[in-house]
């Protein structure tokens, strides 16, 4: 089985622009979850979704929303960016039957300046 | 509410010598705990995990980890290093009904020759 495929692996954004991030999880996983992760902060949970649904968030501004799609694949866009907003953004997939578990993309690495 | 510390954030070791990592967790419920391991610029990979049953887990390449529910502790451990064992790892904490993983803020452990 393919792993979970995360595009752009690199990105460089001006501050106010917007962006989207996509992620492919392994083929059957219907469960999705994306983390921010930086030095200070290490990683945060951002959503997670099921089968369309965002089942959880965490604390993060409205500028961060996500979405996914009938096939699975997800997406995460962020509006207005700010400095702080740099950080590598990690997607995560999850089988149905042990949904504990994470599959890890290899991530997009975001660069606001 | 979870929560997971790491309790240093580097550890250098000379290769062939033992290592330990540390990881106290807080929960008020049953909680399911995980080892990943972070090689640079990619993403995160499971490296050992105890759901139930033993309280020692091993991986394959020779580090294991021992649940302690008295301690609330998930030690990593492994009994010779190597240069390739050079990495970030983070102990992780979900509870066994929930989808969202919380993680320490990491240990970076570096093997010098």
């Amino acid at each position: 089985k393919a792993g979970v495929t995360q595009t752009p692996r690199y990105l460089i954004k001006t501050r106010g622009q917007q962006v989207t991030l996509s992620c492919s999880p392994i083929s059957g996983h219907r469960s999705v979850s994306w983390y921010q992760q930086t030095p200070g902060q290490g990683l945060q949970f951002l959503f997670e979704y099921f089968s369309e649904t965002q089942r959880n968030k965490g604390n993060f501004p409205g500028r961060f929303s996500g979405r996914q799609f009938s096939n699975s694949r997800s997406e995460m866009n962020v509006s207005t960016l700010e400095l702080g907003d740099s950080a590598l953004y990690l997607c995560a997939s999850h089988p149905h039957r042990d949904s504990y578990l994470a599959f890890f993309g290899q991530g997009t690495r975001l660069t606001v300046v | 509410a979870q929560s997971v510390t790491q309790l240093d954030s580097q550890v250098p070791v000379f290769e062939e010598a033992p290592v330990e990592l540390r990881c106290n967790y807080s929960s008020s419920v049953s909680v399911y705990l995980f080892w990943y391991v972070q090689y640079p610029n990619q993403g995160l990979q499971l490296l050992l995990k105890y759901l139930s049953g033993s309280t020692l887990v091993e991986s394959i390449n020779g580090f294991e980890a021992e649940f302690n529910k008295s301690q609330t502790s998930f030690h990593l451990r492994k009994p010779s290093v190597h240069i390739s064992d050079t990495a970030e790892y983070f102990c992780a904490v979900t509870n066994t009904g929930g989808f969202k993983t919380i993680f320490g803020a990491g240990t970076r452990l570096f093997v010098k020759a």
